[in-house]
């Protein structure tokens, strides 16, 4: 089992749909949870940065954690194609030398105008 | 405007060739790291550092080397031992406090192909 396991897409909704994206993960002494948003040709960009369990909302993005069971999500409220990209979770314990990140392997979507 | 810039964006390697790949921050972090990325995959842990002169290696770290002589700069060297150098590299940087753990931030990647 990997240590973290994402859903692989490719998603396409229609613009103003409400898009879930989750990922699964096995190890507990993950305490520190992210989602990122990659654009073709470019580095991930940090949309959510969560700690416990619950939601935190960010205008559109609500994140979601649910630690007893090991699965985060990422809520896109009102889609737009300009949120068309790779969605990357990572989460991050502490290790013998600083923080552990692990990243989920991304899921692509595509928001149709 | 704070972030890491990391160059070349693209870069092409010859059989036997070592090749640099350069990422510097101005976030003021203290680690800095180094990601494969490949067509499917996660990212995938080249080396880390957490200080000036000390770095650790990652996962896949067989091929590769770097240095960290300043805070703001950790390039990273692909050498001639690494047969399948083809991907994405991206630098990241993080702060390190006390408590709680503090995000990655990256750069804009460098795309390695072989000639």
């Amino acid at each position: 089992q990997k240590e973290v396991e994402q859903d692989p897409g490719p998603l396409s909704v229609p613009e103003g749909a409400i898009v879930s994206l989750n990922c699964t993960y096995s190890n507990s002494a993950f305490q520190y949870f992210m989602w990122y948003r990659q654009y073709s040709r470019k580095g991930p960009e940090l949309l959510m940065y969560t700690y416990s369990s619950g939601n935190k909302e960010d205008g559109r993005f609500t994140a979601q954690v649910d630690k007893s069971s090991k699965y985060i999500s990422l809520f896109i409220r009102d889609s737009q194609p300009s949120d068309s990209a790779t969605y990357l979770c990572a989460m991050s314990a502490r290790g013998n030398y600083g923080q552990n990140f692990v990243f989920g392997p991304g899921t692509r979507l595509s928001v149709l105008p | 405007d704070g972030g890491i810039t990391q160059s070349p964006k693209y870069l092409f390697r010859k059989e036997g060739q070592n090749v640099t790949l350069s990422c510097e921050q101005n976030l003021n972090h203290d680690a800095m790291y180094w990601y494969r990325q490949d067509p499917g995959q996660g990212l995938r842990l080249i080396y880390y550092s957490q200080i000036v002169n000390d770095f650790q290696k990652g996962d896949i770290a067989e091929g590769y080397s770097v240095s960290r002589e300043k805070k703001e700069s950790f390039p990273l060297t692909v050498t001639s031992a690494q047969k399948n150098p083809t991907a994405f590299y991206l630098c990241a940087s993080s702060k390190i406090r006390d408590r709680g753990d503090q995000p990655q931030h990256f750069g804009d990647g460098t795309r390695l192909s072989i000639l």
